[in-house]
């Protein structure tokens, strides 16, 4: 299953809000709430930041957030800090399987 | 602390064979669903198989149906990735996953640090 589009690259400076959307379908994004994000640092694994659409895992502040409508889900990141710089990855639940996003890079200009 | 570590990842001609395993750490793997995700040099995550808390049902992606098979043994805390028939594009990152919902749903809670396969003639 191709992975679900993704901004390639979003930016913003210090202090500003960002958002990433995940567009999805029917059978993915649109069938449940079983939307998570990651982030994913230069050689690390990946991390869960947000999982069942808006649920934020143990230790992520409560700046990021998410959300979803329709087919569309959406991780936006308040307070931009400089550690945020990083790439960000939706997931959702297909079924039997879960489809990632290609991914989107976030600079911290 | 929960840990998955992964090994096995190597240098493989294509056509070759490779077994890729996962040992858990601090907690019990019989409680959930696994994953393996990979992840290709500079491209993103791609989830390759899961696998049940007790290893009744499994999910292969299409791209490596018949060719990779996931399985597991609970008694030894271990997730097992066989890959045969390697190809170039499967040359890969691959992570052991662990997910946190009871159904598998994708709450992909615990990642090992990876394991590299390159496969190169």
């Amino acid at each position: 299953q191709s992975a679900l589009p993704q901004p390639r690259s979003v930016s913003g400076s210090p202090g500003q809000s960002v958002t990433i959307s995940c567009t999805g379908t029917s059978t993915d994004i649109g069938a449940n709430n079983f939307v998570s994000w990651y982030q994913q640092r230069p050689g690390k694994a990946p991390k869960l930041l947000i999982f069942d659409v808006y649920k934020r895992a143990s230790g992520v502040p409560a700046r990021l957030s998410g959300s979803k409508s329709d087919n569309t889900a959406s991780l936006t990141i308040s307070g931009l800090q400089a550690e945020d710089e990083a790439d960000y990855y939706c997931s959702a639940f297909a079924g039997t399987h879960v489809v990632f996003g290609g991914g989107t890079k976030l600079t911290v200009l | 602390e929960e840990q998955l570590v992964e090994s096995g990842g190597t240098l493989v001609q294509p056509g070759g064979s490779l077994r890729l395993s996962c040992v858990a750490s601090e907690f019990s793997l019989s409680h959930y669903w696994m994953r393996w995700v990979r992840q290709a040099p500079g491209k993103g995550l791609e989830g390759v198989a899961n696998i049940k808390q007790d290893g009744s049902e499994k999910y292969h992606v299409d791209s490596v149906k018949g060719r990779f098979y996931i399985s597991r043994d609970n008694d030894k805390n271990s997730l097992f990735l066989q890959m045969d028939n390697l190809r170039v594009d499967d040359t890969a990152v691959y992570y052991c996953v662990r997910d946190r919902n009871y159904f598998g749903s994708g709450r992909m809670d615990v990642w090992g640090p990876g394991t590299t396969v390159t496969v190169s003639s």
